[in-house]
């Protein structure tokens, strides 16, 4: 049974680029969440999609957006980059009702 | 912004000693819930504990929950080398479906 999985591993760009980000939930689960975590500090929570939709959001300008896929997978994608978007992205995924979160291993984004 | 703060920021301990860890968070919960991430890669859940609780056991942890000081403790018991990570508490706050984690505890146990 495969866990959580995102993809790239690791991604460099450069700013006023555009980046998309993936991550495919684990089986059985229909919610996913992104949070943006920065060296040194915990995760933030960026938002969840649920049944397609953008269920809630955290304090993230438009420039980040995101979109949920009939078969749960999920992409968060960030426009206009700036230096300050360097992190680590972290997808999580969960049943619609739970409250336990499993992670995927993460996407390291770099922002030159 | 961050809900909970994890105090101390870093602790260093050798193998067999027991590690604590606290968490203080700002508003009402429905849970609390403590993750551990390994070299700043996925994290993964260790153990949720409700508000109407106040202490909950899962193998080598121990954590208590104290809402009247809206203040949480994970206590490792006999730590492993393996136990090398942070440690971040994450609160619902009753916010919805967000989890809020603090900056997180980066624990070193030494052979």
């Amino acid at each position: 049974d495969a866990g959580v999985t995102q993809s790239p591993t690791h991604l460099i760009k450069t700013r006023g680029q555009q980046v998309t980000l993936r991550c495919s939930p684990k089986s059985g689960h229909d919610t996913v969440s992104w949070y943006q975590q920065a060296l040194g500090q915990g995760p933030q929570f960026i938002f969840q999609y649920y049944e397609e939709e953008e269920r809630q959001r955290g304090n993230f300008p438009d420039r980040f957006s995101g979109h949920q896929f009939p078969n749960y997978s999920s992409e968060l994608n960030v426009n206009a980059l700036l230096l300050g978007d360097s992190a680590l992205y972290l997808c999580a995924s969960s049943p619609s009702q739970g409250e336990k979160l499993f992670f995927g291993s993460g996407t390291q984004l770099s922002v030159l | 912004s961050q809900q909970g703060e994890e105090d101390p920021q870093a602790l260093s301990i050798q193998e067999g000693e027991n590690a604590t860890m606290n968490c203080s968070y700002k508003t009402s919960i429905n849970n609390l819930q403590w993750y551990r991430q390994n070299s700043g890669r996925g994290l993964v859940h260790l153990i949720l504990i409700r508000s109407n609780e106040r202490e909950k056991h899962s193998g080598r942890l121990r954590v208590t929950l104290d809402t009247s000081k809206k203040s949480s403790s994970l206590l490792i018991t006999a730590s492993r080398a393996a136990d090398t990570a942070s440690y971040f508490c994450a609160t619902d706050a009753g916010s919805g479906y967000a989890l809020n984690f603090g900056k997180g505890t980066s624990l070193l146990v030494t052979p």
